[in-house]
């Protein structure tokens, strides 16, 4: 079974500072890693995805994460931080190719002027 | 393209009717759906696949006659709250899979639906 831990169910930045949003994970087999980001009464849009290769993946809005294997990380980071990034965050896992995908359980990010 | 709609976005019931939320993909023929049932301030809890033209699979702890799926098509499936009560009440997502590159079957979200059970 895999399981995904976001550490900080909140997390406050400036506006212009670095957005860093931790994620680790647990899998028997490799896993591929996902962020999603929700904003408030809407559903949830892929921000990146890690599945083979090159370990750091740049996604959407600036965002970028790495996975880590010795770590077991894919934490997620942002060089400067938005009012619009004002949202909650979900990290998430599934093994190898297959559809169920577990969900961490979310990192609100705020980000103030 | 890959977009996925949910109807209605919210919806409002008195205790003990029924509810349906459909769940659509747009541009694309979804292989497979899922239902996720999301409360406030957590995170989203998979509640069940279908898969088009069979019957759903349930997780753990999620009453099938309680939350009655059916995949009629390729584009169309729809979560029915039987019975519904005060504790039904939750954020209600839907997502549609298609066959990606690398075989990777990438989840395309719906925008949810807010039951609210009075």
């Amino acid at each position: 079974a895999q399981s995904v831990t976001q550490l900080g169910s909140h997390v406050s930045v400036s506006e212009g500072a670095l957005v860093l949003l931790r994620c680790n994970y647990s899998s028997s087999v490799p896993p591929y890693l996902f962020w999603y980001v929700q904003y408030p009464n809407q559903g949830l849009q892929l921000l990146l995805k890690y599945t083979t290769g090159a370990t750091l993946v740049k996604g959407i809005n600036g965002f970028e994460a790495e996975f880590k294997k010795s770590e077991t990380s894919f934490h997620l980071t942002k060089p400067s931080a938005h009012m619009s990034d004002a949202a909650e965050y979900f990290c998430a896992v599934t093994r190898g190719g297959g559809n169920k995908l577990t969900f961490g359980t979310g990192t609100q990010l705020k980000v103030e002027l | 393209g890959a977009v996925v709609s949910q109807h209605p976005s919210w919806v409002i019931c008195k205790s003990g009717t029924s509810v349906k939320i459909e769940c659509r993909s747009l541009d694309f023929q979804a292989t497979t759906m899922f239902w996720y049932r999301q409360f406030p301030k957590q995170s989203l809890m998979l509640m069940a696949t279908s898969n088009e033209g069979s019957k759903a699979t349930y997780e753990q702890g999620v009453e099938k006659d309680k939350f009655l799926i059916n995949h009629a098509s390729l584009t169309l499936s729809t979560l029915t709250v039987t019975s519904a009560h005060p504790e039904d009440s939750s954020f209600y997502i839907c997502s549609a899979t298609m066959w990606g590159s690398g075989g990777l079957n990438e989840q395309f979200f719906g925008p949810g639906t807010r039951l609210t059970v009075l």
